[in-house]
């Protein structure tokens, strides 16, 4: 069974650029989550999302970043402009439903680097 | 509000010692689960345990167990016999039940020297 499918796994910008990044859950998981960890941090929530409906996004910096999820499969996070702040890893995880959060797999994440 | 810390930052041991990751929780739920990850250098985070709050009992799998005490607030996690394949950065979380989040430590980096 194929896991979560994160790309890039690597994205190197300058600062003020704009950057993507891709999200493929696993088959059959209607709850996707974004999550962003700092360096030395443990992954904190950006966005849930339950099939399209982003249900949780209290933790995404709405002036820069936005996700979609438009076929409730496929998930894409976008930041514009990045900031320097914004180096991290972007991880993305599915779960069956909401009532399985506890059970959430992740992906490889991006590492993202703003120069 | 919940809150996981684990105040190793970083532990070196010998291969084949064994070791013990401290975790301290808070919460003012009387149900929640705890969790522990490993995150080895590809960067997944791996789930290894889950147990909820009902549930004391301590847990041992191959060469990892697990000590939860809601008396001290806590869920130590034991390598026993450590190899180099364990080194990684280690998690420990909470979830409050009904609020669908995971609350993640800051993580407790472990090398294994052969």
């Amino acid at each position: 069974e194929a896991g979560v499918v994160q790309s890039p796994r690597y994205k190197i910008i300058e600062k003020k650029q704009p950057v993507a990044f891709w999200c493929n859950p696993i088959s059959g998981h209607n709850t996707l989550y974004w999550y962003r960890q700092n360096l030395g941090q443990g992954p904190e929530l950006l966005i849930r999302y339950e099939n399209e409906e982003a249900v949780d996004d209290s933790q995404l910096p709405k002036d820069r970043f936005s996700a979609e999820r438009l076929k409730g499969v496929d998930s894409t996070l976008k930041i514009q402009p990045a900031e320097l702040g914004d180096s991290a890893v972007y991880l993305c995880a599915s779960s069956v439903g909401r009532d399985t959060y506890y059970e959430q797999y992740f992906g490889p994440g991006t590492r993202l680097t703003v120069t | 509000a919940q809150k996981v810390t684990q105040a190793q930052t970083e532990i070196s041991v010998v291969e084949k010692e064994d070791v013990t990751l401290d975790c301290v929780y808070e919460t003012r739920d009387t149900t929640y689960y705890l969790f522990w990850y490993k995150q080895p250098p590809s960067g997944e985070l791996v789930f290894l345990i889950r147990r909820n709050s009902f549930d004391e009992q301590n847990e041992i799998s191959g060469r990892y167990s697990w000590n939860f005490q809601k008396s001290t607030s806590s869920f130590n996690f034991t390598i026993t016999a450590s190899q180099v394949v364990d080194s990684a950065v280690y998690f420990c979380a909470l979830s409050e039940a009904g609020d669908d989040k995971i609350i993640f430590g800051k993580g407790t980096r472990l090398h294994i020297l052969p």
